[in-house]
């Protein structure tokens, strides 16, 4: 079974801290994603990327910036963390083509104090 | 993209089936139903997906009504593991970039 894994299942950061999170995924996937969920907004999308060193900006991309240099990672990073930055951050893969199936890991909860 | 409307909360009983609504009444032809489901504290995990044809695999089945404006997932004998928020999302195959998570119905089932 593919594995998306998360760096941090809890995560605490003052304001102002850059922040970084990260996500591996074991599966070679081409395309990888940047959620935060919130209660009541649902998932939204921060930005995704469809190859190495590629990367779109999705619904939400303003606070936030993502990188990624090697396939199997994609890191999305906090320049100055602020409170309504507190969030469940998802990250998932999926592979390219007409593979329909999104890969979620388990998220990180992200508190900015 | 279509969005999609399911009820907020639903309760089924150990054992029994649950039927879970979705209406995705402007859906396009090349639209894809896709269903995802999040136990709490966890990633959404993928359970099925279908274009107009129903569908089953070892999780659930997808019924999809001929007209396509509306779906019901089935699961089949529900356990108390199945409690979770179940999401309906349609959209085109491989574009998950536009995916529009909604808020989805949360199932409780009840022993």
């Amino acid at each position: 079974d593919v594995k998306v894994t998360q760096s941090s299942r809890y995560l605490v950061k003052r304001t102002g801290e850059k922040v970084f999170l990260e996500c591996v995924q074991d599966m070679d996937h081409e395309n990888m994603f940047w959620y935060r969920q919130d209660p009541g907004l649902g998932l939204r999308l921060i930005y995704f990327s469809y190859d190495v060193k590629m990367k779109e900006k999705g619904d939400i991309p303003e606070g936030y910036s993502v990188s990624r240099e090697k396939k199997e990672r994609f890191s999305l990073i906090l320049e100055s963390a602020s409170t309504n930055q507190t969030s469940m951050y998802l990250c998932a893969s999926r592979d390219r083509g007409i593979s329909e199936k999104l890969f979620f890991g388990s998220g990180t909860q992200l508190s900015v104090l | 993209d279509a969005k999609t409307t399911q009820p907020t909360s639903m309760d089924c009983a150990e054992g029994r089936a649950a039927n879970l609504p979705c209406n995705h009444s402007t859906i396009s032809g090349n639209e894809y139903v896709y269903w995802y489901r999040q136990i709490h504290s966890q990633g959404p995990q993928y359970i099925i997906h279908g274009l107009k044809n129903n569908e089953t695999n070892e999780m659930a089945s997808l019924i999809i009504t001929e007209d396509r404006k509306s779906s019901t997932l089935i699961l089949p004998h529900a356990t108390l593991r199945d409690t979770a928020v179940y999401y309906c999302i349609v959209n085109n195959a491989g574009n998950n970039r536009k995916l529009i998570w909604g808020l989805g119905t949360s199932l409780a089932v009840n022993p």
